[in-house]
Parts: C-alpha cells; structure tokens; sequence
C-alpha cells in the first residue's frame, strides 16, 4: 500500500473563491479517492477516479488525476463555510487490503 | 452517516482499565478496519477483518486486541494502556477489501479516546 501527501497543509480562504489540493503518491494505482473530514467526525468519500481517467466531477468538485506525474488535484468551487474540513486523498492499488491516508489539507472557508 | 455506528463517542481511561470499543455497521459490507487518527499524524490503519476473518495486523502493540463476531460488528478490546494511545479511533467499512478497489470505505464519527 501507499500513503498519499497533501498538499498545502492549510489553506485559508473567502467564500466563493475557489479551494485547490494537491495529492501525490509514489507508485502505480488503480485507483485514487478523495474523502472530507469534519472537525472530530469520521471521514466521508467525495469522490474516486479510476487510473484511465483524468477528470472527474461530482457538483462542486472537479478532480483530476496525472498518472504520469503521479498526482491528482481535488478543486472545490464557490466554496461554502461549510466546506471548512480537512481532505485527504488515498491512492488505491491493487494486490493490497490497505487503504492509506496522509495529514491531510485542512482548509478552512472564512466568510 | 449513520450507516456506521461507534461507541462509545468518548471515553477516559486509566492505564490499568480494560475497556472495548464497539462498531456496527447496517451497510452489508463484508469489510471492516480500525484505524487510529492523532493529532498531526497520518491515519494509522490498525486491523482489517473480511468476512470475520482478520486480515491484516498493522503491527500493532497486543494491548490493543480486535474481534470480530459477525460482519456487522467490530470491537476493539484495550487493556494497559499508555498515555500515547490518546487518540480518536475510526472504524470503516466497505462492500469488499479495498485492495479489489471497488468502491469506498465508510466511517463512523470515531471514539475519543483518553488514557490517564
């Protein structure tokens, strides 16, 4: 298995701007999942893209995947204060039972 | 979420109490793990249990002790313990192991754990 890094840490940002995370893994997936934390709550999947594709959306999320780059970016549009949580991303490959979290990016949305 | 459920939500313990952790999933899932968050640091995957059978131990010290009756219950036994396992404790589960990578893992809102 592999851990995913976020990146940044922390990012600070005004409502209705737009939040973007980076996640990078060092070797080949299958697939990779993007999942939200609220502060001392369990996590939640947003969203998983599969290794043959590169872009995916699901409301206000857009995630793309590099597989060349080994990195995936999570964009969050028009963001709410309710989007204030922490992601991660876990990279998923096959042959394991493990799936691996990172820090995580916390962002906080400020109004 | 309420497809996984944890209890208790917190818990203060002294390093010589035996208590259990307990997780209950109503999703049908086959898989189900135990993963430990502290602050400032990655999720540490603990156990993993399919089909009742564990499958995974992540090295973990023996005063931490998991079961896992039926699929749809989980339980983390913990005796002895020291002030570092401080720390909330995330149960998840999914329909099969991830490592098939067929679809997510689901959370429970974890157990606050405090050692004194």
């Amino acid at each position: 298995s592999q851990q995913g890094e976020e990146d940044p840490q922390a990012l600070s940002i005004q409502e209705g701007e737009n939040a973007t995370m980076n996640c990078s893994y060092k070797t080949s997936i299958n697939n990779l999942q993007w999942y939200r934390q609220n502060s001392g709550r369990g996590l939640v999947h947003l969203i998983l893209i599969r290794s043959n594709e590169r872009e995916k959306h699901s409301g206000r999320l857009r995630v793309t995947l590099d597989t060349s780059k080994k990195s995936s970016s999570l964009l969050i549009t028009a963001s709410r204060a309710a989007d204030t949580a922490s992601y991660f991303c876990a990279p998923g490959a096959g042959g394991g039972n493990k799936l691996t979290f990172g820090t995580g990016t916390q962002l906080k949305v400020e109004l | 979420e309420t497809g996984v459920t944890q209890t208790p939500r917190h818990l203060v313990m002294g390093m010589t109490n035996k208590k259990s952790l307990k997780c209950e999933q109503h999703l049908g899932h086959n898989a189900m793990y135990w993963y430990k968050q502290s602050a400032k640091k990655p999720l540490e995957l603990m156990f993993v249990y399919s089909l009742e059978e564990r499958v995974e131990n992540n090295s973990v010290p023996s005063r931490f002790s998991p079961e896992c009756p039926n699929s749809s219950h989980l339980f983390l036994h913990l005796h002895t313990l020291q002030p570092e396992d401080s720390a909330l404790y995330l149960c998840a589960s999914s329909q099969e192991l991830q490592g098939l990578g067929r679809g997510p893992l689901h959370f429970g809102n974890g157990t606050r754990l405090t050692v004194t």
